[in-house]
Parts: C-alpha cells; sequence; structure tokens
C-alpha cells in the first residue's frame, strides 16, 4: 500500500535560515509526490509535485522539493525562510488509478524572527 | 475564475443525525474528491466522483455518501452522525487527469454532539 510519511511533527527556523520538512514515501510503482501547506482555519494550497523528469522540483513562493529515489524521500525545502511561512505542511502520494491523494500526518513550520 | 467554495463553514449536530455539506469546484475541473481531516491528522480520502460517477472510495462506511451534479457541484451526505465524525471535511476539485493537482476549499468544520 502507498504511503507517506513525515517524521518531525514540528520544525522550528529563524528567519533568513534554510529550512528543510522531511518526508519519506513508500509506493509500489512509481511515486507520484506531492506538497501541500495549510494556514490555520484554510483548506490547502498546492505547492509542488513530482510527476517524472528532474529530481529537482520547484514550487509556489519559493519552495522547492529534492526527489531521491535511493533514500525514497521527497524533502521540502526553501532556501531563505519567512516569518509568513509557518504552517502545517503535508506531503502525499498519489494513492490509486482515481488519483486520490494519501497524506502524511502533517508537519509544523515555525518561523521566528 | 473562482475557486473551491464550500457551505457552511461550521455546523454543529447531535448523534444519529444527519448532514449535507456542499462543494463548488473551480471553474473548468469535471472531478472532486472529498476528504476527512480529523484534529491533529493528515486528511483522509472518503471518495471521489468523476463526472457525476463515484471513482473511488476510501476506507469510510456506507453511511457517508455523495453526489455530483451536471455543473460538477457536489454534496457529501453522512447519516447516523457519531461523535469521530467530528472533523474538517475538504472538498477539492481537478481536471480529469490523474497527475493534475487538486485544488482544496477552506472546508467545513462539523461536530457531532
Amino acid at each position: 500500500a502507498q504511503s507517506v510519511a513525515q517524521p518531525e511533527d514540528q520544525v522550528n527556523v529563524a528567519e533568513g535560515n534554510p529550512l528543510t520538512v522531511k518526508c519519506t514515501y513508500s509506493v509500489s510503482g512509481n511515486p507520484y509526490l506531492f506538497w501541500y501547506v495549510q494556514y490555520p482555519n484554510r483548506g490547502l494550497q498546492f505547492l509542488l509535485k513530482y510527476i517524472t523528469g528532474d529530481n529537482l522540483v520547484k514550487g509556489s513562493y519559493g519552495f522547492e522539493a529534492e526527489f531521491n529515489k535511493s533514500q525514497t524521500s521527497f524533502h521540502l525545502k526553501k532556501p531563505s525562510a519567512l516569518v509568513s511561512d509557518s504552517a502545517l505542511y503535508f506531503c502525499a502520494v498519489l494513492g490509486g488509478s482515481q488519483g486520490n491523494l494519501i497524506f502524511g500526518k502533517g508537519t509544523k513550520l515555525s518561523v521566528k524572527p | 475564475e473562482t475557486g473551491v467554495t464550500q457551505s457552511p463553514t461550521h455546523l454543529i449536530k447531535t448523534r444519529g443525525q444527519q448532514v449535507t455539506l456542499r462543494c463548488s469546484s473551480q471553474s473548468g475541473h469535471n472531478t472532486v474528491s472529498w476528504y476527512q481531516q480529523a484534529l491533529g491528522q493528515g486528511p483522509q480520502f472518503i471518495f471521489q466522483y468523476y463526472r457525476e460517477e463515484e471513482n473511488g472510495r476510501g476506507n469510510f462506511p456506507p453511511r457517508f455518501s455523495g453526489l455530483q451534479f451536471p455543473n460538477y457541484s457536489s454534496e457529501l451526505n453522512v447519516n447516523a452522525l457519531e461523535l469521530d465524525d467530528s472533523a474538517l471535511y475538504l472538498c477539492a476539485s481537478s481536471l480529469d487527469q490523474v497527475y493534475n493537482e487538486q485544488f482544496f476549499g477552506p472546508g467545513t468544520r462539523l461536530t457531532v454532539l
């Protein structure tokens, strides 16, 4: 069965520092991976996806993610964190032929000034 | 182009009651998926509709049912509400291709007392 794991419940970063939010996956076949962000009392916003191609995927708001097949990871990164990046981040994998997403538990990112 | 909208924003029901949640898809999207997000968890897939037909279902009992209308708006119905049904219910729309990103609405917060 397809699954993703987000090993950190919370990540704390100082503003201006690089950030990484970790995600590992377990799939049979090719992985189709996504990152979403959720602000308080809001729905999820799409950040980026990996379907095929370059291992470094660029997305919205300056975020990028690195697909690593050997480590079965898809970590989210940003070179310089902003306080406004503070939110809940979800990694997801495409679960089936109908396109349902299977989400991790989420990682709370806190960026301090 | 309007985004995904959901109504109502909040809802309080008692055990045993029935509830209907509504979702309006993003313009041009013909696929809608429903997710349940319990507090502190990632969203869990309930089911998906594609062109008015159920296209896949997660591990939810039959008392969770849905509809998609010709204009691609959708309803989620839950019968015989249980306390554990308390959650944020998210609707997401997408184009018909499996690998396209899903666009989420702000959600309906359901509280069952």
